[in-house]
């Protein structure tokens, strides 16, 4: 099985803040990466496929971002809706795996 | 608009069954692929099943595997999870989801294993 990791695992950060969260495959993906925003009690919402492209409707403060092994996602300037937890998400092969999360929360 | 409604979640005992449903709405359902993914309390998500758009090929996760099974009905717009041996760490909120890179997501249904 492909393992997803992330990091870091939590940040703390402020409003109009570059944040960049970093996701590692323990093999080869291509680009098969998706990134994942959710909010408590929430479902999980698009944001990016393919490593770098952007869902309709999402804004263009998120940027995705890599291939093979290493992806990032940034979010060039931190808004209050975008404190929540982040996932990456693998679809190159089964099982698809997901990495455990990264939570953006206020400084 | 893409809509996923899921159905079917309640508590069940240990041993038990339950077959869950997700209506789709607002695109061509029978186009494509379709995922159960689930999130016990507190926790991380963790991919279930995937079906083909024809229903012709699905995949499960090693912990479900054998004791769940993944179908569609395309002439109703619904997608189904029939669970079997329903185990304690089976309990979690149940998101269905739309197409190989899940593009869409419905609000989930909640499955509580437990005596």
């Amino acid at each position: 099985d492909i393992q997803m990791t992330q990091s870091p695992s939590s940040l703390s950060a402020s409003v109009g803040d570059r944040v960049t969260i970093t996701c590692r495959a323990n093999q080869g993906i291509n680009n098969y990466v998706a990134w994942f925003q959710q909010k408590p009690g929430k479902a999980p919402k698009s944001l990016i496929y393919g490593a770098s492209s952007l869902r309709s409707g999402v804004p263009s403060r998120f940027s995705g971002r890599g291939s093979g092994t290493n992806f990032t996602l940034t979010i060039s300037s931190l808004q209050p809706e975008d404190f929540a937890t982040y996932y990456c998400q693998q679809y190159k092969s089964y099982p698809l795996t997901f990495g455990p999360g990264t939570k953006v929360d206020i400084k | 608009e893409v809509q996923l409604v899921e159905s079917g979640g309640g508590v069940v005992q240990p041993g038990g069954s339950l077959r869950l449903s997700c209506a789709a709405s607002g695109f061509i359902f029978d186009n494509y692929a379709m995922h159960w993914v689930r999130q016990a309390p507190g926790k991380g998500l963790e991919w279930v099943s995937l079906i083909s758009f024809d229903g012709s090929s699905s995949y499960y996760a090693d912990s479900v595997k054998g004791r769940f099974t993944v179908s569609r009905a395309n002439s109703k717009n619904s997608l189904f999870l029939e669970m079997n041996g329903l185990r304690p760490e089976d309990t979690a909120l149940y998101y269905c989801a739309k197409d190989y890179s899940l593009a869409n997501w419905g609000q989930g249904t909640l499955v509580t294993v437990s005596s």
